[in-house]
């Protein structure tokens, strides 16, 4: 059975910083493409970033909001997904999900893909 | 960047009804969307995939269509548990989600 399990998530003032981790099992993590959603109180889903496996290079994009700011990286020999989040602003506030990116790589193209399984999420709350 | 639009934002339905949701996008995007379904306070959930591909496990009364830039996610007799708020999402270039689509209780 898959199952990604966020932590991390807290309260923190403007400025600060905070460490999201999504522990997988039931799959082959080293294998997937994964990413990271968020969600406001009361508002729409918003992708925040994904990273490739490191078969199809391990590079990673972000959303404009959170660009410069935020870091997505994997530990495949933990089975876990990283967010590390700094300069937090208030609008960041919100539930963030990993979820698993159907995403590949094949005949020298990459492409998106959709998000199969998600986490339970974990709230981030940014105020002073 | 693509946009996504869903309409309605808000659908009032009765069990047994037949609901159609809307999405559009502001630029083709083939058949590379999804729909999700989501409660409150739980994550999303996916139905759909490549616009009309059901995930497994799915009821199979979820049906999605379209390409291009008009898609539609319907459900042929509504049950209880489907009173959900409903997404769609496009990951042609990237990721967008449209706004929701909130199916009420009428």
């Amino acid at each position: 059975e898959v199952q990604l399990v966020e932590s991390g998530g807290g309260l923190v003032k403007p400025g600060g910083s905070l460490r999201l981790s999504c522990a997988a099992s039931g799959f082959t993590f080293s294998n997937a493409w994964m990413g990271w959603v968020r969600q406001a109180p009361g508002k729409g889903l918003e992708w925040v970033g994904r990273i490739k496996s490191k078969t199809d290079g391990g590079t990673t994009d972000n959303a404009v909001p959170v660009k410069g700011r935020f870091t997505i990286s994997r530990d495949d020999s933990k089975n876990t997904l990283y967010l590390q989040m700094n300069s937090l602003k208030i609008e960041d506030t919100g539930v963030y999900y990993c979820s698993t990116d159907r995403g590949y790589c094949s005949g020298g193209r990459c492409y998106s893909g959709w998000s199969d399984y998600w986490g339970q999420g974990t709230l981030v709350t940014v105020s002073s | 960047d693509i946009q996504m639009t869903q309409s309605p934002s808000t659908l009032s339905a009765s069990v047994g009804d037949r609901v159609t949701i809307a999405c559009r996008a502001s630029q083709s995007i083939g058949n590379w969307l999804a729909w999700y379904q989501q409660k409150p306070g739980k994550a999303p959930k996916l139905l759909i995939y490549k616009a009309s591909s059901l995930e497994s496990g799915v009821p199979s009364r979820f049906s999605g269509s379209g390409s291009g830039t008009e898609f539609t996610l319907t459900i042929s007799s509504l049950q209880p548990d489907d009173f959900a708020t409903y997404h769609c999402q496009q990951y042609n270039s990237f990721y967008t989600f449209g706004q929701g689509t909130k199916l009420e209780i009428k």
